[in-house]
């Protein structure tokens, strides 16, 4: 099945710093989303991105589905960016469901 | 327009009951996904429901089951709880690509 790796998966920054957070897919697919999970366990929607560029205020993301990577852009980090980063990928093949990465674990130190 | 709740928020169960979560999709929303998520690691998918039938199974054994109802909520039941049943439990609606998930259920089995 599709593999799908998430790195780094530990983060530790200054508030105020930038960072990129990658993931890597082993097979095409159809769509991908990024996910912030808060302490609570909520998993927050950040970007729906099968492919292209979007940006939403301080966050960005861009997948180049062709070369099966996709990567999300923190500009400006602040404490409440700390928790937990995954993207899911629903593959080509039909399975019917989304697979998860491995996550990156972020913690913004003020 | 609401969003995808869950209940309960907790449940503490003994090994060998039986329990039944619940999820209510985003309005407009025809499809529901339940994913499994152990401590500090990313969902597992456990299986999908579109218009009241499965459509996709994850890695599961058949004491997880579920149903959809017509209204597109739906239930989670496990049979024969095992210890390692202990997980946040998370539903997601989607309409066509995109999933939305509900604040999750906590189920501790002791």
């Amino acid at each position: 099945g599709i593999q799908v790796e998430q790195s780094p998966p530990d983060l530790i920054l200054q508030e105020g710093a930038n960072s990129t957070l990658r993931c890597n897919f082993s097979d095409s697919v159809n769509n991908l989303q990024w996910f912030h999970q808060n302490p609570w366990g909520q998993l927050i929607n950040l970007f729906y991105i099968p492919s292209g560029t979007k940006q939403n205020g301080r966050l960005s993301a861009t997948t180049v589905a062709t070369e099966r990577y996709s990567l999300l852009y923190i500009s400006s980090s602040q404490t409440t960016d700390s928790g937990v980063y995954f993207c899911a990928v629903f593959p080509t093949s039909g399975t019917y469901k989304y697979i998860f990465g491995t996550g990156t674990r972020l913690k913004v130190l003020a | 327009e609401t969003g995808v709740t869950q209940s309960p928020t907790h449940l503490i169960k003994t090994r060998g009951q039986q329990v039944t979560l619940r999820c209510s999709s985003q309005s407009g929303h025809n499809t529901v996904s339940w994913y499994q998520q152990a401590l500090g690691q990313g969902p597992q998918f456990i299986f999908q429901y579109y218009r009241e039938e499965e459509n996709g199974r994850g890695n599961f054994p058949p004491r997880f089951s579920g149903l959809q109802f017509p209204n597109y909520s739906s239930e989670l039941n496990v049979n024969a709880l095992e210890l390692d049943d202990s997980a946040l439990y998370l539903c997601a609606s989607s309409g066509r690509s995109e999933q939305y998930f509900g604040p999750g259920t906590r189920l501790t089995v002791t």
